[in-house]
């Protein structure tokens, strides 16, 4: 069973930095491109980060790039997001997600998380 | 960067009506496109992908149409369990998420 569970969220003080983690099973993760989204309470869904299936390549949402950052690691099958300069504005439910596809970038998301929840 | 703009907001139905949800791109996206749906307090769930495909499970009363710039969800005869949140989402460059339709009951 395909499955994601992220962990880390917590509450801390703005400009303070928290790291997030998502544990992947039942897939193979190293094949994959892999995704943070975000949700604020009450606002809809904002996508953050995303690397691809070996780790070489990353791209950021404007609003955390330079702040923000994305890695994994194949051997344990997590994906981790650093936060560094963290703002209130960065308050939101922290979701990793799975593209449907291997190695593909561009592509929708099949598999979701629970969310970890981040309070700044 | 690509903007979605979903519409309406809120959708007031009831139990049976037939809705739909519309998506309009900033640019052209060909089929890169897919619905999602919310529960209050649950992660999304994805609904249709390439603008008109169904998901694995997805009941056959949600539909999917659209290409280019303009997309639709309809929801052929509403069931108890439809009420959420909907979003859309373009995949052609980047992410970018609309700022979702959420479905009440009237």
């Amino acid at each position: 069973q395909v499955q994601l569970l992220e962990s880390g969220g917590g509450v801390v003080q703005p400009g303070g930095s928290l790291r997030l983690s998502c544990a992947a099973s039942g897939f193979s993760f190293n094949s994959y491109f892999m995704h943070w989204v975000r949700q604020a309470p009450g606002k809809g869904l904002e996508w953050v980060a995303v690397i691809s299936y070996d780790g070489t390549k990353k791209y950021y949402a404007d609003s955390v790039k330079g702040r923000f950052t994305i890695s994994r690691d194949s051997s344990k099958s997590t994906l981790d997001l650093q936060m560094n300069s963290l703002r209130v504005e960065d308050t939101a439910v922290y979701y990793c997600a799975k593209p449907a596809a291997t190695r593909v970038d561009y592509y929708y998301m099949d598999v979701w998380g629970k969310g970890t929840t981040v309070t700044v | 960067d690509i903007q979605m703009t979903q519409s309406p907001s809120t959708l007031s139905a009831s139990v049976g009506d037939r809705v739909t949800i519309t998506c309009r791109a900033s640019q052209s996206i060909g089929s890169w496109f897919a619905w999602y749906q919310q529960k209050q307090g649950k992660a999304p769930k994805l609904l249709i992908y390439k603008a008109s495909t169904l998901q694995s499970g997805v009941p056959s009363r949600f539909s999917g149409s659209g290409s280019e710039t303009e997309f639709t969800l309809t929801i052929s005869s509403l069931q108890p369990d439809d009420f959420a949140t909907y979003y859309c989402q373009q995949y052609s460059s980047h992410y970018t998420f609309g700022q979702g339709t959420k479905l009440e009951i009237k």
